[in-house]
């Protein structure tokens, strides 16, 4: 089946370690998505990229950093800058080029800083 | 600057009633407008897309309605079953694919 694949699901980490987040997809989209979700706040992006090797900030990117070296992968490190990392995050790829740019996300997963 | 706003409070009905969940948008008109669900812990689901120069789109029990002069869209959920308790959330996007901006969500809860 087709499909994106975030893990791990939970993660817990101790402030001033980086965390790296990881999303696969095999729906051969060009375009991949890191979002941010908080109670009470929508989804907030934190970066995108649109093809393999070249990656834009998003609105809230101060603190995370990305790669996007092949097609079906690009993870999110969430660095010790972050000052408030605990959240759920959500990864999505779409297909480059659509006007319609419909999201296709994965499972999320929830980082907690202890 | 652009904002998305869904109603936060939770929408209550009864089964079989009709739900109606509101998307309301400040500024510019957006190219379209879109429809997620989200269950607890799980990623959204793309549900409808509606375009600016489209006034209804309809699948299966759900109907989106997109209103230009008021500046909202309209999510009805026909029918509705305990099965459609999730949350909500629109997005739209103004032309270029890259970025979508959603709503906080509305939760809505079918009752038997």
């Amino acid at each position: 089946d087709g499909g994106i694949t975030q893990s791990p699901k939970y993660l817990f980490r101790k402030e001033g370690q980086n965390v790296t987040l990881s999303c696969e997809q095999n729906l051969n989209h060009d375009a991949m998505y890191w979002y941010r979700q908080d109670p009470g706040q929508g989804l907030r992006l934190i970066y995108y990229s649109q093809i393999v090797n070249d990656f834009q900030k998003g609105d809230i990117a101060e603190g995370y950093s990305v790669s996007r070296e092949k097609k079906e992968s690009f993870p999110l490190t969430v660095t010790s800058a972050q000052k408030n990392p605990t959240a759920f995050y959500l990864c999505a790829s779409s297909t480059r080029g659509a006007d319609t740019g419909e999201l296709f996300f994965g499972e999320g997963s929830r980082l907690t800083v202890l | 600057s652009q904002k998305i706003e869904q109603n936060s409070e939770a929408l209550n009905i009864q089964e079989g009633k009709t739900a109606t969940l509101t998307c309301n948008y400040t500024n510019y008109s957006p190219a379209y407008l879109q429809w997620y669900r989200q269950d607890p812990g799980r990623g959204p689901v793309f549900l409808l897309l509606i375009r600016e120069n489209e006034k209804e789109k309809r699948k299966e029990r759900l109907k989106v309605t997109f209103d230009t002069t008021l500046k909202q869209s309209l999510f009805h959920i026909t029918a509705s079953q305990p099965a459609d308790s999730a949350t909500y959330l629109c997005a739209h996007n103004t032309g270029t694919a890259s970025k979508l901006t959603f709503g906080t969500g509305t939760r809505l809860q079918v009752t038997l």
